[in-house]
């Protein structure tokens, strides 16, 4: 059974770079695109980006100037990055697999809280 | 604003069939397949409909999708209790080098 996990700080201060990483577990990382999606407290789902195990990405046009993807597959891992941030960014953060022509997303993580404040 | 368009409500009794709509454009549901995503309060969004109306294994039959033009609709049959959900729909939009897009999400209420 594939599992995905979130982990980075909980915390980022206005203007800074929020970091974060999805381990996947149970199967291999490999030939599947890899999505971050978030959603602000009591909002909808936001689709932040995808990346493919060879580094290919596609970003969100809203976000595309601040963020940043990028995979490792040694550790079976794929990151997200995000500038600027401010308060607007504060949301729970999703990590899932893309699977299929469909583009699903059918493996998600638990989803970490990221709070931009100083 | 999303793209996608849903209504932000949605309710029915136990044992009613109940249906969310999705609204889009060409550039989305008229030329990609729809999923669509259930999440059950405070948890993570689970797939329940891919590819406009394919059910993952285990997801009961009374959930079904379809698709028609630029819209979509997620129909849930025989409602339960556990069905009092956010129900989001989502496609792939082939403006501006390709992205996905999602439906504001619907609140369905089990009176």
């Amino acid at each position: 059974q594939v599992q995905l996990q979130e982990s980075g700080p909980g915390l980022v201060k206005p203007s800074e770079t929020l970091s974060l990483t999805c381990t996947v577990s149970g199967g291999s990382i490999s030939s599947y695109y890899w999505s971050w999606i978030r959603q602000p407290a009591g909002k909808g789902l936001e689709w932040i980006g995808r990346i493919y195990t060879s580094g290919s990405t596609n970003y969100n046009p809203s976000l595309k100037s601040r963020v940043t993807m990028s995979v490792d597959t040694s550790k079976n891992q794929f990151s997200l990055k995000l500038s600027s941030v401010t308060a607007a960014d504060t949301a729970v953060y999703y990590c899932a697999r893309v699977t299929g022509y469909s583009g699903s997303l059918d493996y998600w993580g638990q989803g970490t809280l990221v709070t931009v404040s100083s | 604003q999303s793209v996608l368009t849903q209504p932000p409500s949605a309710s029915g009794t136990p044992g009613q069939r109940v249906t969310i709509s999705c609204s889009g454009s060409s550039s989305n549901i008229g030329s990609n397949t729809v999923n669509w995503y259930q999440q059950l309060p405070g948890t993570a969004p689970k797939l329940l409909i891919y590819s406009n109306n394919q059910r993952p294994s285990g997801v009961p039959d009374r959930f079904s999708g379809s698709k028609s033009g630029t819209s979509a609709s997620l129909a849930i049959s025989g409602l339960q209790s556990e069905d009092e959900a956010d129900y989001y729909c989502a496609a792939w939009d082939d403006s501006l080098n390709g992205h996905v897009v999602f439906g504001g999400g619907t609140k369905l209420t089990v009176l």
